[in-house]
Order: structure tokens, then C-alpha cells, then sequence
């Protein structure tokens, strides 16, 4: 089975502030994806980024970069300097098989306070 | 880009009444299609895997009576939720992903729907 654990429910942080978010995964499948989505207020889904199994590099984009362990199991996501519009729920997602269903974690709500 | 049109985008309406939810590829074609629904506040589960041309495979514990799903073509899919009640009020988004090259695609959401059952 999958899961996704984004164990932190709600983050606080002052503006400028350099904030990381959790994601811990679990799959016995050997080829999956991982996603980062964020909901602002109005509800939508704003895509982040996509990372596949085999491909364990850093990736940073902007004030934005991710860090994919598979010996952890964790796909952490840090928001550098962070702005008041960085303010939303940001989900981390797995995606496995065929059918390519994503299974979403919890979710955590990211505050940032001018 | 791809898009996913997702209408309505808000709906209120009186307990016992069906409401259909149609989501739309705009600029490519989709097999499969993908329905959400989300509790304040809570994390996205998901509800049932549209195909077209064939029945939709649901979640343990969502009822196909209650949620019917029709994806008649490549570009839409519908969900209609019947005699719907207050507990059914949720946000429900769909997500397609583009039917050409890898299954692997990324999935597209559209904005959601709010529902509300008065």
C-alpha cells in the first residue's frame, strides 16, 4: 500500500524566514512518483514539481528546492526567504503504477506573517 | 499548457437534490480521469478512476450509487452526485492526464467545485 506522512500539520514563520516541509513516503514499488502541490485559499492545485524514482538529485528553483532521499524515504521541500504569498497548504503526493492514482498526504499549512 | 476545466466552480442546493460536476481537457485528450474530494481542511482522497468508455473503479467506502461517473468521451468526464445531503458537501477536483506518450504523464487538475447542501 502507499502513504504519505506530512507530519507537520501547521508551520508559522516570519517573513525572510527559510522554512522546510516533511514529506516521508512508503511503497514497495520500485518505480513512483512524487509531487508538491500547493492550495492557496482560493482552493485550486498549483503544480511544484514532479520527481521520479531513479532521479535522486536536489533539485532548486527559484526560492524553492527539494531534497529526495530514498534511504529515508523523505522528500522534504524548503521555501528560502520566505513571502507573505508562500502562505497555503502545500501537499506532498505519490504516484505509483500503472493507473498512475496519487495518494496525498495531510497537507501542511504554511503561515507566513509579514 | 494542459488545462482542466472543472464546472461548476460552486454550487449550493437544497438536501435531495443531484448535482453533476463536469470536468473538461481542454487541449488534450484523456483517458482517465481522476475524482477528488476534500473535507475542510482536510487532505485530498480520492474518490474513483474514471475510463473512457468504460465503468469507473471507485474507492473502498464511496458508493457508485451515490457518486455516478460518466466519462463518454476523450475530453470529459462528469460526476454527478445524487440526492445529495448536507455530509456530502466537500470540494470535489478532478485531474486528467493526457492520453499521448508516457502513461507516466502528470496528472492536471482542475480548480474544483465547491459544493454546499443546504
Amino acid at each position: 500500500a502507499q502513504k504519505v506522512t506530512q507530519a507537520q500539520t501547521e508551520i508559522s514563520v516570519v517573513e525572510k524566514e527559510d522554512v522546510t516541509l516533511d514529506c516521508v513516503y512508503e511503497t514497495r514499488d520500485t518505480t513512483y512518483y512524487l509531487f508538491w502541490y500547493k492550495q492557496p485559499p482560493s482552493g485550486e492545485l498549483v503544480f511544484l514539481i514532479r520527481r521520479n524514482s531513479f532521479d535522486e538529485q536536489n533539485e532548486i528553483s527559484g526560492r524553492y528546492s527539494w531534497n529526495f532521499q530514498k534511504s529515508t524515504s523523505s522528500f522534504n521541500f524548503t521555501i528560502t526567504a520566505s513571502q507573505v504569498v508562500d502562505s497555503a497548504v502545500y501537499f506532498c503526493a505519490l504516484s505509483v503504477g500503472n493507473n498512475n492514482d496519487m495518494r496525498f498526504g495531510a497537507g501542511t499549512r504554511l503561515t507566513v506573517k509579514p | 499548457g494542459a488545462v482542466v476545466s472543472q464546472h461548476p466552480s460552486w454550487v449550493i442546493c437544497k438536501s435531495g437534490t443531484s448535482v453533476k460536476i463536469e470536468c473538461r481537457s481542454l487541449d488534450f485528450q484523456a483517458t482517465t480521469m481522476f475524482w477528488y474530494r476534500q473535507f475542510p481542511k482536510q487532505s485530498l482522497m480520492l474518490m474513483a478512476t474514471s475510463n473512457e468508455g468504460s465503468k469507473a473503479t471507485y474507492e473502498q467506502g464511496v458508493e457508485k450509487d451515490k457518486f455516478l461517473i460518466n466519462h463518454a468521451s476523450l475530453t470529459l468526464s462528469t460526476l454527478t452526485v445524487t440526492s445529495a445531503h448536507p455530509e456530502d458537501s466537500s470540494f470535489y477536483i478532478c485531474s486528467a492526464r493526457d492520453q499521448k506518450g508516457n502513461i507516466n504523464q502528470p496528472q492536471h487538475f482542475g480548480d474544483g467545485t465547491r459544493l454546499s447542501i443546504l
